[in-house]
């Protein structure tokens, strides 16, 4: 069975820092692995998704994430934070049928 | 980019009663509807998986005759949750995926809070 864990359950970081996110994946095949962050009252937004081809995959709204099979990760970077990226991040897993599986998800919050 | 739609926003209702939600894609047809419910500081966990046309497939653990789904047509999909009691409170968020089978993108609705009495 496919599984997602993200070890950080909140994440503080000033304006203007660097962050990472992590993500570790359980998962029998080449996985479909996908970032989402969730804003309150908005629904998942997509920010990047790795199918295959480059490991290192860009995002929207400067977030990179890159896949390491080695190590079963696929963390999520961003070489400076903006106070609106404060949110719920969601890494998740696709297996057959299309199904996602998600991690428990990290809180940002970003310091001015 | 794709949108997709969930109403209500949010709904209180009393202990016994059902409720309707409604999810529709709005710029595309969805093949396949997938329904998530995600408790506070929890992550998403997918309910039952839907195809235009045929019944839902629901995930262990997850009450068929409580939470009824139905994807009529290829932009809608709604769950009933039937006799809600106060522990079906929660966050239910929907999606969809495309028609083309090679696209594995989801995408979300804005979800709807449930609030049971």
């Amino acid at each position: 069975a496919q599984s997602v864990t993200q070890p950080d359950i909140h994440i503080t970081v000033s304006e203007g820092a660097s962050l990472e996110l992590r993500c570790n994946y359980s998962y029998g095949a080449t996985p479909y692995l996908f970032w989402y962050v969730q804003s309150p009252g908005q629904g998942l937004q997509l920010l990047l998704k790795y199918f295959s081809g480059d490991t290192l995959v860009q995002g929207i709204k400067g977030f990179e994430a890159e896949f390491k099979r080695s190590q079963s990760s696929f963390n999520l970077r961003k070489p400076s934070v903006h106070w609106s990226d404060a949110a719920e991040y969601f890494c998740a897993v696709s297996g057959s049928a299309r199904q996602l599986t998600f991690g428990s998800g990290t809180q940002l919050t970003v310091l001015p | 980019g794709a949108v997709v739609s969930q109403h209500p926003s949010r709904v209180i209702c009393k202990s016994g009663t059902s409720v309707k939600i409604e999810c529709r894609s709005l710029d595309f047809q969805a093949t396949t509807m997938f329904w998530y419910r995600q408790f506070p500081k929890k992550s998403l966990m997918l309910m039952a998986t839907s195809n235009e046309g045929s019944k839902a497939t629901y995930e262990q653990g997850v009450e068929k005759d409580k939470f009824l789904i139905n994807h009529a047509s290829l932009t809608l999909s709604t769950l009933t949750v039937t006799s809600a009691h106060p522990e079906d409170s929660s966050f239910y968020i929907c999606s969809a995926s495309p028609r083309d089978p090679q696209e594995d993108e989801q995408f979300f609705g804005p979800g709807t809070r449930l609030t049971v009495l």
